[in-house]
């Protein structure tokens, strides 16, 4: 399966520190993405990172690529209550890019 | 607020009955996907349209059928379903060329009785 894992499954931290999400994936992708799911709500795309990058940021969010190790890295700086969510990284494959899979998601909790 | 619109939010309904989840989106995407997502498990792929025609079937059960009417609209024929189909269902939508995002609506969280 070319299904994503995300590590650690569930984190907790103080609101102002920095939470970092590992995704490990199997076979070779043409691109990355993150997206958060609020509890209840559908997804949101945070970002993508495509396999000839290693490093991609966005706001407060920073995203790693490894395809050596078939590993990425989300670091949020500075997280914030709302920051609250599942957090997911998704990878394309064989499949195409439109074929998409989820890793099984990190469960972030900002303590205000 | 979503730009990918999903009707109704929440549904009931027996194993017998007949009904249909829907999905709109007028940001002009022109592929456009079902998934489905049990608690505490990711999304899973069940199908992708593209330029209203179906591309990826994840080989779903025939009781979940799937329609593209038009580039703005998706659907999702339900019958004859199993408790085990009870989950939220998420429709989302993208361009069609590689490497973008996916726009997704909140859900329909269906239980089956």
């Amino acid at each position: 399966s070319q299904q994503g894992e995300e590590d650690p499954q569930a984190l907790s931290i103080q609101e102002g520190e920095n939470a970092t999400m590992n995704c490990s994936y199997k076979t070779s992708i043409n691109n990355l993405q993150w997206y958060r799911q609020n509890s209840g709500r559908g997804l949101v795309h945070l970002i993508l990172i495509r396999s000839n990058e290693r490093e991609k940021h966005s706001g407060r969010l920073r995203v790693t690529l490894d395809t050596s190790k078939k590993s990425s890295s989300l670091l949020i700086t500075a997280s914030r209550a709302a920051d609250t969510a599942s957090y997911f990284c998704a990878t394309d494959g064989s499949g195409g890019y439109q074929k998409v899979t989820f890793g099984i998601g990190t469960k972030l909790q900002v303590i205000p | 607020d979503t730009e990918v619109t999903q009707t109704p939010k929440h549904l009931v309904m027996g194993m017998t009955n007949k009904k249909s989840l829907k999905c709109e989106q007028h940001m002009g995407h022109r592929a456009m996907y079902w998934y489905k997502q049990k608690a505490k498990k990711p999304p899973e792929l069940m199908f992708v349209y593209s330029y209203e025609k179906l591309s990826i079937n994840e080989s779903v059960p025939s009781r979940f059928s799937p329609e593209c009417p038009n580039s703005s609209l998706l659907n999702l024929h339900l019958h004859a379903l199993q408790p085990e189909d009870s989950a939220l269902y998420l429709c989302a939508s993208s361009q069609v060329d590689g490497n973008q995002p996916q726009h997704f609506g909140d859900g329909t969280r269906l239980s089956i009785l």
